[in-house]
């Protein structure tokens, strides 16, 4: 069976601070991958998905970047954090190339910018 | 840009109740209704997946429809249980700007359910 792993389940940072968040699937190839995050008040957002290794499609302009160094790996990056950053970080897969494809999230990481 | 909207916000009921809550989406270059629920703590899980007009979808006590040409989607709940307490998520899938697959997501309804 496929299973997700996001970590650390939450972080505490400071302004201007860098920032790497990983992600990891097994249990399956070639798949998807999404990075969202869930700010105050608002609903989930997608910011980055992959199809592939190193192929990133950003979905937002913002202080944040994805990377795909290997196939089930997905790593969310920032150089300097702002305050504005500080929210709920979910990473997803589906299967890919497909429409109408289910999308199994992690158990995300909470972030607060400080 | 897709605009997903969700009402109500919140919602609470008691043990018992049945409800229903909605998700409006833009009917233009439609591909699939996806409803998520999403416990604290946890990760939110699928529910359905809906493409076509008119497609119902059922799941125990939690069944939802979908209405692509005026661009909603019900999702109820019967008599409601304690464990039905979460938020409720729906997306809406579209081609969006070759951004395929990608879901755009409402901002939810919290459903509180008292025992």
């Amino acid at each position: 069976s496929q299973t997700i792993h996001q970590w650390p389940a939450t972080l505490v940072q400071p302004v201007g601070s860098p920032l790497s968040l990983e992600c990891t699937v097994e249990g399956t190839s070639n798949p998807n991958l999404y990075w969202y995050r869930q700010a105050a008040g608002r609903g989930l957002q997608l910011l980055f998905y992959s199809i592939g290794i190193d192929q990133i499609s950003s979905e937002v302009p913002q202080n944040l970047s994805a990377s795909r160094p290997q196939d089930r790996q997905f790593i969310l990056s920032s150089k300097k954090l702002l305050l504005s950053d500080s929210g709920f970080y979910l990473c997803a897969w589906s299967v890919g190339r497909t429409f109408a494809g289910e999308q199994y999230f992690g158990p995300g990481t909470r972030l607060t910018v400080t | 840009i897709l605009n997903v909207e969700q009402s109500p916000q919140s919602l609470h009921v008691q043990e018992g109740d049945s409800t229903n809550f909605t998700c409006s989406f833009p009917s233009s270059n439609f591909y699939a209704l996806h409803w998520y629920r999403w416990e604290t703590a946890k990760s939110p899980e699928a529910l359905f997946v809906m493409t076509l007009n008119g497609d119902e979808k059922k799941k125990g006590r939690i069944s939802a429809t979908l209405n692509t040409k005026e661009g909603y989607s019900y999702l109820y709940i019967k008599g409601s249980q304690p464990e039905d307490s979460a938020t409720y998520l729906c997306a809406s899938e579209g081609p969006g700007g070759g951004s395929q697959g990608n879901l755009i997501f409402g901002k939810g309804t919290k459903l509180s359910v008292k025992p």
